[in-house]
């Protein structure tokens, strides 16, 4: 299957503070990308949809002015957790859709992040 | 997309098959059965999918009934490595940008030595 990789894979950072996280689609051309956050026993939950060259589309109770996202390549999506608080410490997935196998979708390693 | 529900956990024995139900009464006639897995602290990862067919590839078999309200996922000899959370989703595919994929709660499957 095709291959996703997210940077990093993990990070601390202080309360407060901004965290980029990088999510790359390495063999094929993504338009869309997807995000998700999972807390500890929990399934993932979509936040938000990541769409090149244009605003992406974030689900219900997500802040948009929290959870940045840039779709700015093909092979690139970013999210940035602004000034963050311990209660963004979770575990973050992005995935990209391939459009040459019926748009399937893979997904990242995922980024732990902690929020002290 | 339509709902789905599956056992929350299950246990198999290594080398034995693992057969993971899932019922979707309410699925439409163009939505898929699609499974993926996750391994723990792992990005999940796709397994099969299929429409009213029943598919099988290198992972494994995707058995849905007659009446696609419900479908089995077989792994034909579990091994400790299948242990994971497995997630059955139900969603139309209509290759549009807005398609996405909403996880439910998942069969935690424990595979036994």
């Amino acid at each position: 299957g095709a291959v996703v990789s997210q940077h990093p894979s993990w990070v601390i950072c202080k309360s407060g503070t901004s965290v980029k996280i990088e999510c790359r689609s390495l063999d094929f051309q993504a338009t869309t990308m997807f995000w998700y956050r999972q807390f500890p026993k929990q399934s993932l939950m979509l936040m938000a949809t990541s769409n090149e060259g244009s605003k992406a589309t974030y689900e219900q109770g997500v802040e948009k002015d929290k959870f940045l996202i840039n779709h700015a390549s093909l092979t690139l999506s970013t999210l940035t957790v602004t000034s963050a608080h311990p209660e963004d410490s979770s575990f973050y997935i992005c995935s990209a859709r391939d459009p040459r196998v019926s748009g399937e979708q893979y997904f990242g390693p995922g980024t732990r992040l902690t929020v002290t | 997309d339509a709902k789905t529900t599956q056992p929350t956990s299950m246990d198999c024995a290594e080398g034995r098959a693992a057969n993971l139900p899932c019922n979707h009464s309410t699925i439409s006639g163009n939505e898929y059965v699609y499974w993926y897995r996750q391994i723990h602290s792992q990005g999940p990862q796709y397994i099969i999918h299929g429409l009213k067919n029943n598919e099988t590839n290198e992972m494994a078999s995707l058995i849905i009934t007659e009446d696609r309200k419900s479908s089995t996922l077989i792994l034909p000899h579990a091994t400790l490595r299948d242990t994971a959370v497995y997630y059955c989703i139900v969603r139309v595919w209509t290759g549009g940008a807005t398609n996405k994929l909403i996880f439910g709660t998942g069969t935690l499957l424990a595979v036994q030595p």
